[in-house]
């Protein structure tokens, strides 16, 4: 099973909300990741999370602050977004072996900030 | 560093021809290969991948790639074009960040599309 879930499937919220992104994956896998993409873009690396602790920080806006409460589970934080934050936003695992890099990507969420 | 260069930002082909997407890299270590298809609304799927233990690699959905070391390249065929193969498709290379984590850098993506 190569399976990544991504709820919700979509969610539109005003500047002032704070809402929360959820991925889920049992695959054993030790690494988890956020992006973001655009449309008609390559997913951007947000953050990297290696064995539950932040290892990658790609210089992203506080507005946005990530969260790995267990080995299976990310979440994704959002609060006082900006309209330009609306974008698909995938989460990926791998299995944090060395050699195996391969990406497990979440079906997503697209998010839209009015 | 490492970078991938996707050749053609939107391929055209008829429905039963050959797919030939293009995909050069550049890295100063082996690299770690990968294809990925996404389609509209959707997350990414992996297609294959090429971790050195052959050049040629088969993938899912009949698509292959060939790893080829002389050319920097990785490029993705399928010999029969289905309308299902719509899609867009991005090559990406893999560094390690921390020994067990991954950086997958991106090419631009090709956007298939299939004719009747």
């Amino acid at each position: 099973d190569t399976e990544v879930t991504q709820t919700p499937k979509h969610l539109v919220m005003g500047m002032t909300n704070k809402k929360s992104l959820k991925c889920e994956q049992h695959m054993g896998h030790r690494a988890m990741y956020w992006y973001k993409q655009k449309a008609k873009k390559p997913p951007e690396l947000m953050f990297v999370y290696s064995y539950e602790k932040l290892s990658i920080n790609e210089s992203v806006p506080s507005r946005f602050s990530p969260e790995c409460p267990n080995s299976s589970l990310l979440n994704l934080h959002l609060h006082a977004l900006q309209p330009e934050d609306s974008a698909l936003y995938l989460c990926a695992s791998s299995h944090g072996r060395t050699g195996s890099y391969e990406q497990y990507f979440g079906p997503g969420t697209r998010l839209t900030v009015t | 560093a490492q970078s991938v260069t996707q050749l053609g930002s939107h391929v055209s082909v008829s429905e039963g021809a050959l797919v030939l997407l293009r995909c050069n890299y550049s890295s100063s270590v082996p690299p770690y290969l990968f294809w990925y298809v996404q389609y509209p609304n959707q997350g990414l799927q992996l297609l294959l991948k090429y971790t050195s233990a052959a050049t040629l690699v088969k993938g899912i959905n009949g698509f292959e790639a060939e790893f080829k070391k002389s050319e920097t390249s990785f490029h993705l065929t399928k010999p029969s074009a289905h309308m299902s193969d719509a899609a867009e498709y991005f090559c990406a290379v893999s560094g390690t960040l921390t020994g067990t984590a991954s950086k997958l850098t991106f090419g631009t993506g090709t956007r298939l599309q299939v004719t009747l």
